[in-house]
């Protein structure tokens, strides 16, 4: 019952350098998402997906790319680091119920990114 | 424009007494659905609740209870003889059926802590 899986945990990052995080989930949900949650502010989507080969923005995008390959993975790309992206990175992913994404989204456990 | 308002930033209570946290929402959807999600001190989100639009019944598991009125456009979460281990924050979340594919947009969070 693995769920969705998120790796790293934890990482620092120099300014300028770039780093991928990984998301798998073995669900078989058609819809992926990452968010960053900043301390008081909620949870803000960064990226999405509807499905295999299909990927749009969210509120936050810049400076983060996304792609989605396979229906199980939805890596998320930080290119040239910058401080203002220190933050916790979750993936959650979602089922469909008729023909729009109803159900709850299901979490993995978050990835700490610190830039200095 | 879809929106979560949780005025509670943070709340401290002692142990067995009830507490309510409050959610207000705005959308312009007809049908939509609202979430509670849990943060532990230890990071990840827990799903609690999912309500549809349709269904303005109250629900209670355990402890736990939920007011949904549409008429003020409220999802009260009521945790009746709090524990410590019910010390966490607590996201309310509206499901956004616009532009983002059912997105979860997030209220701000509200801290509950609980001491013994």
């Amino acid at each position: 019952n693995a769920g969705v899986t998120q790796t790293p945990k934890f990482r620092i990052l120099k300014i300028g350098q770039s780093m991928t995080l990984q998301c798998t989930q073995d669900m078989n949900h058609n819809y992926m998402y990452w968010y960053r949650q900043d301390p008081g502010m909620g949870l803000k989507l960064i990226y999405y997906s509807v499905g295999a080969g299909i990927t749009d923005k969210g509120e936050v995008p810049n400076g983060y790319n996304v792609s989605r390959s396979t229906t199980e993975d939805f890596p998320l790309r930080l290119e040239l680091a910058a401080p203002s992206q220190t933050s916790v990175y979750f993936c959650a992913s979602s089922y469909p119920q008729g023909r729009v994404p109803a159900g709850e989204l299901f979490f993995g456990e978050g990835s700490r990114l610190t830039v200095l | 424009a879809q929106k979560v308002t949780q005025a509670q930033t943070e709340i401290s209570v002692v142990e067995k007494e009830d507490v309510t946290l409050d959610c207000v929402y705005e959308t312009r959807d007809t049908t939509y659905y609202l979430f509670w999600y849990k943060q532990p001190p230890s990071g990840e989100l827990v799903f609690l609740i999912r309500r549809n639009s349709f269904d303005e019944q109250n629900e209670i598991s355990g402890r736990y209870s939920w007011n949904f009125q549409k008429s003020t456009s409220s999802f009260n979460f009521t945790i009746t003889a709090s524990q410590v281990v019910d010390s966490a924050v607590y996201f309310c979340a509206l499901r956004d059926y616009g532009g983002s594919q059912g997105n979860l947009i997030f209220g701000k969070g509200t801290k509950l802590s609980v001491k013994p």
